[in-house]
């Protein structure tokens, strides 16, 4: 089955930018997306297909997606920003939606 | 405005069967399909199946086939996961969420339901 591959933890400075990474093989053949997760809370949807926002989403979270990476950039980091971040792609071949393990922000 | 409310907090004792329902309410149920997803305590999200609200199809994942199953009220705007021979390790928060057409993305997401397995 298809990996997704996240480093468990990102710390970073208030105002710093953040990038979390998400590894798999040809994910950039792949539509990405990006959730939020704070402690004790659902999943918030930060970017579907790749790069897109949804309503109410700040413009400081973008998302690349290239080769065997796919990314996502917090610029101007807000202690709000502390939580966990998973990425998740449709696997065409299995049929079947893949979380990557997750990464865990942690603001200085 | 959409909303997904889910049932509350279960504890059952291993091989017993649990029931989790998500009442969707705020748009077109039809139109939507609904995946659960869990998240065992401290660790990630692990996507369990799918269901469209349209006609009933399903798509689980290959290490709960045979104990899963998920099955939509229209008239009720329901979802439902049905989750069999519980084990301890099917101790988790258990979570609906509407799958977006197109990007396949999890746009909103019920709140949660925390289901223990304990003798």
């Amino acid at each position: 089955s298809y990996v997704l591959t996240q480093p468990p933890s990102v710390s970073v400075a208030p105002g710093k930018t953040a990038t979390i990474t998400c590894g798999g093989d040809n994910i950039g053949r792949k539509s990405v997306h990006w959730y939020q997760q704070g402690p004790g809370q659902a999943p918030v949807l930060l970017i579907y297909e790749d790069r897109d926002r949804p309503s109410g989403i700040p413009e400081r979270f973008s998302g690349s997606n290239s080769g065997n990476t796919a990314t996502l950039t917090i610029s101007r980091v807000e202690a709000g920003d502390e939580a966990d971040y998973y990425c998740q792609v449709w696997d065409t071949f299995s049929s079947h939606w893949v979380f990557g393990g997750g990464t865990k922000l942690t603001v200085l | 405005q959409v909303h997904l409310v889910q049932s509350g907090t279960e504890v059952k004792k291993p091989g017993a069967s649990v029931r989790v329902s998500c009442k969707a309410s705020g748009y077109t149920f039809a139109n939507y399909g609904i995946s659960w997803v869990r998240q065992a305590p401290g660790q990630g999200l692990e996507w369990m199946g799918w269901i469209s609200a349209y006609n009933g199809n399903t798509n689980y994942a290959q290490n709960l086939r045979g104990r899963v199953s998920m099955t939509t009220d229209t008239s009720t705007t329901t979802a439902y996961m049905d989750l069999k021979s519980l084990r301890s390790d099917d101790t988790a928060v258990y979570f609906c969420a509407r799958v977006l057409l197109g990007s396949l993305s999890f746009d909103y997401w019920g709140q949660g339901t925390l289901v223990t397995v304990s003798s």
